[in-house]
């Protein structure tokens, strides 16, 4: 039972155009949702994060949307660099079920100069 | 200040062998979890611990795995009798508080388990 979900298994971007990544999820119990970034061979590093009672939060280049009625979130990069290049997770956790993350599987993003 | 730590990065193991992977969290940080991730999968959760207690294992599999969190030193996640399956990525993540659902975990660099 996939809760989480990252339908688009790559993007391809061109360098200072925006990058969306989107993810759905099932259980309307999450309460609190995160984006990683993730390099081959490196752990998943916190990129942003948004609360449930919140539809937006911006930190510099990224910002996460929030749409609960739709149970969709999306991660908006502007302008996309080379460097952003990688893989990104969204994860979902519900203060009922303690503080485990369930992860997407994950979209590669490239980032082409 | 150091990140989550984990040791070996790389681990390589025959059938039959036991695998014990190691993490020590953030400075700070009392709650640490374990998460797998299968080859072309996202990461999946398998136990939440903090020191001396099992809070969460209810993504562990009944068999061959455990995990400690002591007193003293680092957490323990201990495959037993390992098989081709448990080949994967193993990542430890820690969070400063844990008794919300508002806290970020920020993850080690992995252990990749590979099983001959």
């Amino acid at each position: 039972d996939q809760q989480v979900k990252q339908n688009s298994p790559s993007l391809s971007v061109q360098e200072g155009r925006i990058s969306i990544l989107n993810c759905d999820y099932t259980n309307s119990m999450f309460d609190y949702f995160l984006w990683y970034k993730k390099y081959p061979a490196e752990g998943p590093t916190f990129l942003i994060s948004i609360s449930s009672i919140k539809d937006k939060n911006e930190d510099g280049r990224f910002t996460v949307f929030l749409n609960k009625s739709a149970k969709h979130l999306s991660l908006h990069i502007v302008p996309s660099q080379p460097g952003d290049s990688a893989v990104y997770f969204c994860a979902a956790s519900a203060r009922e079920y303690g503080n485990k993350l369930v992860f997407g599987a994950g979209t590669i993003l490239r980032v082409k100069s | 200040n150091a990140g989550v730590m984990q040791n070996p990065r790389h681990l390589v193991r025959r059938r039959g062998q036991e695998a014990r992977l190691r993490c020590s969290p953030m400075k700070g940080h009392s709650h640490v979890y374990w998460y797998r991730q299968l080859p072309e999968e996202g990461l999946k959760f398998m136990v939440y611990l903090q020191k001396e207690n099992i809070i969460d294992e209810s993504g562990m599999p009944k068999e061959r795995f455990s995990a400690e969190f002591p007193k003293e030193g680092p957490s323990i996640l201990r495959i037993q009798q390992v098989v081709r399956g448990d080949s994967a990525a193993y990542f430890c993540a820690s969070s400063p508080k844990g008794t919300s659902g508002t806290d970020t975990q920020y993850f080690g660099p992995g252990t990749r388990l590979t099983v001959l």
